[in-house]
């Protein structure tokens, strides 16, 4: 079985332009989360779909982020336009139950670097 | 102010010694508790937690964990350590259980080396 799956796996791009990072879960996982860590701090929580709606997005640092998931498959989190800030790895995450197993199942994450 | 701490960024230990990772986390209930490894390359992997019960919890790949609530500690161990271990280790938990895993929060994580 398929783990979880990042797109791309490092990302290089200047400061004002938009990057897209792509996630595919485990076939089945309703829920998707994306999670951030930067410059070697603790990984952070941005949001979380369960199927293709958004169930929390309060960890999103602002309206340059956009997350989608259409169909309840894949999601797209796109930063647009990029600062400095955002580089980083985000990690991709998904689950079947997380009320009764509690476990995430993560991908490599996507390393972001905004020059 | 609620956080997860892991006070030692980085770990060097001689390939067979004896291995404990610290944690600590300030919440006012008990939280659900994770140790999660990332090797090299590799994504988060889950190495054990704790949602209850008895308080020394094994884990995969020869690890465990004990639950302390009198210290608010969640500390990862093993007795001898292997060259593959090196990676880095993430504590992890859950303030409210596992029905609020958007809620996952991570320390900052402890890199591990090991020295043939």
């Amino acid at each position: 079985e398929a783990g979880v799956t990042q797109f791309p796996s490092h990302s290089v791009i200047e400061k004002g332009q938009t990057v897209t990072l792509r996630c595919d879960p485990i076939s089945g996982h309703d829920n998707l989360y994306w999670y951030r860590r930067v410059m070697g701090k603790e990984i952070k929580f941005l949001l979380h779909f369960v199927k293709e709606s958004k169930q929390d997005e309060s960890g999103m640092p602002n309206n340059r982020f956009l997350a989608e998931r259409t169909g309840g498959t894949y999601s797209t989190l796109k930063v647009q336009p990029a600062e400095l800030e955002d580089s980083g790895v985000y990690f991709c995450a998904s689950s079947q139950d997380p009320a009764n197993t509690g476990e995430l199942f993560f991908g490599e994450g996507s390393r972001l670097t905004v020059l | 102010a609620q956080s997860v701490t892991q006070p030692d960024i980085h770990i060097t230990v001689s390939e067979g010694a004896s291995l404990e990772l610290r944690c600590n986390y300030s919440y006012g209930a008990t939280p659900y508790l994770f140790w999660y490894v990332q090797s090299p390359g590799q994504g988060l992997q889950l190495l054990l937690k704790y949602f209850s019960g008895d308080t020394l919890v094994q884990g995969i790949k020869g690890f465990e964990a004990e639950f302390k609530r009198s210290q608010s500690s969640f500390n990862l161990r093993k007795p001898s350590v292997h060259w593959s271990d090196a990676a880095e280790y993430f504590c992890a938990v859950v303030p409210l259980g596992p029905r609020n895993n958007n809620d996952m929060r991570f320390g900052a994580g402890t890199r591990l080396t090991v020295k043939p």
